[in-house]
């Protein structure tokens, strides 16, 4: 059964600062894993997909890496922002792919 | 703008009264799909629908239904609300999601707070 652990839970760092978030799955027969931005009362937001295919992904500072064989994930975050604050979920599909199994998130906080 | 929508977005009730929670998307998508997102146990799906007259059941249905009668809409059914269905509620779509090899995004609502007293 896939299961999804994101580390650190929070995460408090001051503006500038380069940072990591990190995911991790137990099966790593995955379609995909996708980072998403959670902030409230605005729901979900998709960050990125990195195919199984690929290793990595970029979409302006943020960059996130994909080691199927580890079972790992990395959201790599440049020159954070106190806008950057929010909480970051990772998620990949369940082996029918008709679901997404969920990691419990990393709540950043940037300080100004 | 491509976009899914959900309504009420806060909504505040009593044990056993039936209440509906719309969801519709623009972008005809042909899978959609409700989560329920808890603290400490995340989001977990409640039911998905691969397209018209398509639905199944999730990780949580107990206590809910759906019904897909037209592609972009997927409403969320609570027909005798409990404070345990007490969460924060979010509807995805997808234009291909659920297919074996997919590779699609999934594109979310702004959720439901809803409480059961």
């Amino acid at each position: 059964k896939q299961e999804v652990t994101q580390i650190p839970a929070a995460l408090s760092v001051p503006e500038g600062e380069n940072l990591v978030l990190n995911c991790s799955f137990t099966d790593s027969a995955i379609y995909n894993l996708q980072w998403f931005r959670q902030d409230p009362g605005k729901g979900l937001t998709s960050l990125l997909l990195i195919q199984s295919s690929q290793r990595e992904q970029t979409s302006g500072r943020l960059n996130a890496s994909l080691d199927k064989s580890s079972g790992r994930s990395t959201l790599y975050i440049a020159a954070s922002q106190p806008g950057d604050s929010a909480t970051y979920l990772c998620a990949v599909p369940a082996g029918n792919n008709r679901k997404l199994i969920w990691g419990l998130g990393t709540s950043l906080a940037v300080n100004p | 703008e491509a976009q899914v929508t959900q309504n009420p977005r806060y909504l505040i009730t009593v044990t056993g009264k039936k209440l509906t929670v719309t969801c519709s998307q623009n972008m005809n998508h042909e899978y959609m799909s409700w989560y329920r997102q808890d603290p400490g146990l995340g989001l977990r799906q409640i039911y998905y629908s691969m397209n018209v007259e398509v639905t199944d059941k999730g990780d949580v249905p107990e206590g809910y239904k759906v019904s897909r009668k037209e592609k972009r809409n997927f409403p969320l059914i609570l027909e005798s609300p409990s404070p345990n269905q007490t969460s924060l509620y979010f509807c995805a779509s997808s234009f291909e999601a659920g297919r074996a090899g997919s590779t699609d995004t999934q594109y979310f609502g702004p959720g439901t707070r809803l409480t059961v007293l």
